[in-house]
């Protein structure tokens, strides 16, 4: 059974720093993988999809990468901004690409 | 599109109450899909549907928990009786196939009294 990690659990960073948020999966076998961003209060939001062929997606300040034989992905966030600051979630797709399973996510705030 | 659109957006009821809530997917999307969000077990899949047919319910808890999609712009999860351990927010997603088009309501916030 999948299983997905995510590290840190939260993260306090000042505005302007580039970071990283790491995720883990137990099954290689992973099919798909997207990064969701998730506010207070409210539903979840794709960020950024990485198909079984992908190695990386971009969009504006944020990269994702996929390393399947690792069983990692990473997501980077350049010159992070306040309103950055929500719950970023990552989440395995099956070997469908359809059923996804997600992990805890990391709390991420970013100062002014 | 007005996305996914999920009600009611807040529930109260008491134990042994049958609950409903209701979902209606982004137009053209095949998949549908119900989560469960708490703090302490996170955000868990109930069950998946594609083009109206339930594909994979093994994530609801019992036999209380029941959901359907009877056309493709409708559909429901019902809980009954319910129990105060179903606290927690229900999500409704859809999307194209792999993945694509990912979109989740806005949930619907149940308390169990």
């Amino acid at each position: 059974k999948q299983e997905v990690t995510q590290i840190p659990a939260a993260l306090s960073v000042p505005e302007g720093e580039n970071l990283v948020l790491n995720c883990s999966f137990t099954d290689s076998a992973i099919y798909n993988l997207q990064w969701f961003r998730q506010d207070p209060g409210k539903g979840l939001t794709s960020l950024l999809l990485i198909q079984s062929s992908q190695r990386e997606q971009t969009s504006g300040r944020l990269n994702a990468s996929l390393d399947k034989s690792s069983g990692r992905s990473t997501l980077y966030i350049a010159a992070s901004q306040p309103g950055d600051s929500a719950t970023y979630l990552c989440a395995g797709g099956d070997n469908y690409g359809q059923n996804f399973v997600f992990g805890p996510g990391t709390r991420l705030s970013v100062l002014p | 599109d007005a996305g996914v659109i999920q009600s009611p957006r807040h529930e109260v009821t008491e134990m042994g109450q049958e609950v409903t809530l209701r979902c209606k997917p982004i137009s053209g999307h095949d998949y549908l899909f119900w989560y469960r969000q708490t703090m302490m077990r996170g955000l868990e899949l109930l069950i998946y549907f594609n083009n109206n047919v339930p594909i994979d319910d093994s994530g609801m808890p019992e036999d209380r928990f029941s959901a359907k999609m009877p056309n493709a712009s409708f559909s429901t999860l019902k809980i009954q009786p319910s129990e105060p351990r179903d606290s927690a927010v229900y999500f409704c997603a859809s999307s194209f196939g792999q993945g694509i088009g990912y979109t989740f309501g806005s949930g619907t916030r149940l308390t169990v009294v």
